[in-house]
Parts: C-alpha cells; structure tokens; sequence
C-alpha cells in the first residue's frame, strides 16, 4: 500500500550535535524522495532530494541517504542550529502520468535543539 | 520567500458561508496542488492542476471546488463546510516534469 512513515514523532538534540531524522516508505516502485522542513506557521519549505537511483546526497550541512533494501530514508543533520527546529517531513513521489508530481507524506518528526 | 503566496493567511467562516483561498505563483511553474494539512495527519493532496487542466481529484467532497484561470493563479471555492473542514490549506507548483513542489505559507481556516 501507499505509505510513508517516520520512526519518531519528536527528536530532540543539543546544538551542535548532529540529528539523524528516519522515515520508511513502503512502494518499492517509488523512485523520488524528498525532504521538507515546515517552520511554526510557514508552509513546507524544500531541503534536499534524492533519486532512488542514488544512495546518499549531500547538500549544504543536510545528506540523504537511501537504502532501497530495507526502504529506509535518513535526513543527517551537520551541527544542528536553533533555527533547524521544526517539523521534517519525507514524500515519495509516485507522479501522474502528465509528469506531475504526486508526492505522498509521513507524518512529520519534531526536531528540538536544546541550547 | 515569495515564490508561491496564499491569502488570505487566517479565514473563519461559518458552516453557511462561500469563501474562497487564492494563490499565486511568480516562479514561472505550471502544475499547481492543493493540499490539506490537519493535526496529527500527512499532508493529504486534494487537487492537481497541470497547464490549467485538472488531472487529479482526490476523492474531495464537492463543498471544495477548484479553479484554476491560467498557471499564475490557482483558487479554492469554499462551500456550506463542516468543523472537520477546519485545517491548514496549503498550495504547491512545479515545473511540469519536476516532481519538486513549492509550497505557500497556506491558509489556516477555521469553520465554526
């Protein structure tokens, strides 16, 4: 079935450790994956992607990684700042066939940075 | 970030009223979305529009109806809706092709 689902509902860390934010997905057949960050009253704002035909990249202080194995997907986040408090979420896109996107969420992990 | 704005930001309205979301996109895109995000609950896809057509309906009920006048622009009309309407309506574009979406800041209604 459709489904994307992440480990834990909250994750909290200190600043400047390093967060690692889980999700499973559950299409084998998915081969898009992307992260969002949604702030306190901003909508879901683009952090980084992955094609499924890769299995980590790297952006700026963010990596993905995919295992296609297990359908696992992971967020690491490098010195986690104050400002990286918010919700995270994953979408697998399955898109439409007029190459629309069609991207199904999990439920979102709370990420609090602890001063 | 002004790539993809909503208004208004905050609606209330009763179970009776006709309102409607607007949304407008400036990054030259033309798929536009429609999502609805509620506690506790994924983002749910509502609509799709590509080129001004529109290629998905979600199963939504009627009392949402969708309108999309040109790729820019992209409308929620608001009908007779109940408490559980009540949630986060975000709005999304892409470039037809990309699956990458871009969201507004979203409009929080309220029905009472």
């Amino acid at each position: 079935g459709e489904s994307v689902g992440l480990h834990l509902p909250t994750l909290s860390v200190q600043e400047g450790d390093n967060s690692i934010i889980n999700c499973a997905y559950s299409n084998s057949a998915s081969d898009y994956f992307i992260w969002y960050k949604q702030e306190s009253g901003k909508g879901p704002q683009f952090i980084i992607d992955i094609r499924s035909n890769m299995d980590k990249r790297q952006g700026q202080r963010v990596t993905v990684l995919l295992n296609k194995t297990v359908k696992h997907l992971s967020l690491q986040i490098a010195a986690t700042q104050p400002g990286d408090s918010a919700v995270y979420f994953c979408a697998e896109n399955r898109g439409n066939s007029d190459n629309t996107g069609k991207l199904i969420f999990g439920q979102g992990t709370t990420l609090q940075v602890k001063p | 970030e002004t790539g993809v704005t909503q208004t208004p930001r905050h609606l209330v309205m009763g179970m009776t009223n006709k309102k409607s979301l607007k949304c407008e996109q400036h990054l030259g895109h033309n798929a536009m979305y429609w999502y609805k995000q509620s506690a506790k609950k994924p983002l749910e896809l509502m609509f799709v529009y590509s080129l001004e057509e529109r290629v998905e309906n979600n199963s939504v009920p009627s009392r949402f109806s969708p309108e999309c006048p040109n790729s820019s622009h992209l409308f929620l009309h608001l009908h007779t809706l109940q408490p559980e309407d009540s949630a986060l309506y975000l709005c999304a574009s892409s470039r037809s092709g990309a699956y990458t979406q871009y969201f507004g800041p979203g409009t929080r209604l309220t029905v009472l």
